[in-house]
């Protein structure tokens, strides 16, 4: 009965070097979600999935953002090159289907870059 | 870009006293939902109430929507310290149901 899980918990890097951030969302949910969140401040849509495919991508802040999704399950965010204005909280959600659901929350990664 | 904005920022109030946190959006939508946050990490969903709907209730909470003024509130009754936390609301839109676009958030802090 596990919920939204993400991996790492947290992670430092250095600037210029590439990080892999994972979600793993509840079993069945279709949808699933990235943001981002800065200290302090609000969410900040990245990209979400229907299934395999990401109908929008459009949060994405950069080309050095990407993320994928396999098997309508796991999911993946990669930051090319990290900058030290990518340091935050990266949360991931999932729902079953997307228009009007209650979307459930991972606990997030804290990503530091030094 | 945010599609609603909170009030107030913060919010401090001593245990039994009410809260009430305010949200306002941009564009027509079909549902507003209010989703609490404790010590920066997952979210936590509290209550979604319809565009058709004026007013909703969940235990202590209780939720308005006003869609001709497109604000919304949040009343936390009878607060405890364990309501601590940040409250945020987030909406779809009518002509993209697939997303949600959340608020900037009230941080609440409640004394015992």
């Amino acid at each position: 009965g596990a919920g939204v899980s993400q991996s790492p918990s947290n992670k430092v890097t250095e600037k210029g070097k590439d990080v892999e951030l994972r979600c793993d969302p509840i079993s069945g949910h279709t949808a699933l979600y990235w943001y981002r969140q800065s200290l302090g401040q609000g969410l900040e849509f990245l990209i979400y999935f229907q299934g395999n495919s990401a109908p929008d991508k459009s949060g994405l802040p950069s080309d050095r953002f990407s993320a994928e999704r396999t098997g309508g399950s796991v999911s993946t965010l990669t930051i090319q090159r990290t900058q030290q204005e990518d340091s935050a909280v990266y949360l991931c959600a999932s729902s079953f289907g997307t228009s009007g659901r209650e979307q459930y929350f991972g606990p997030g990664t804290r990503l530091t870059v030094t | 870009s945010q599609q609603g904005e909170e009030d107030p920022q913060a919010l401090s109030i001593q245990e039994g006293e009410n809260a009430t946190m305010n949200c306002s959006y941009k564009t027509s939508i079909n549902n507003l939902q209010w989703y609490r946050q404790n010590s920066g990490r997952g979210l936590v969903h509290l209550i979604l109430i319809r565009s058709n709907e004026r007013e909703k209730h969940s235990g202590r909470l209780r939720v308005t929507l006003d869609t001709s003024k497109k604000s919304s509130s949040l009343l936390i009754t009878a607060s405890r310290a364990a309501d601590t936390a940040s409250y945020f609301c987030a909406t779809d839109a009518k002509h993209n149901t697939d997303k949600l676009i959340f608020g900037t958030g009230t941080r609440l802090q409640v004394f015992p």
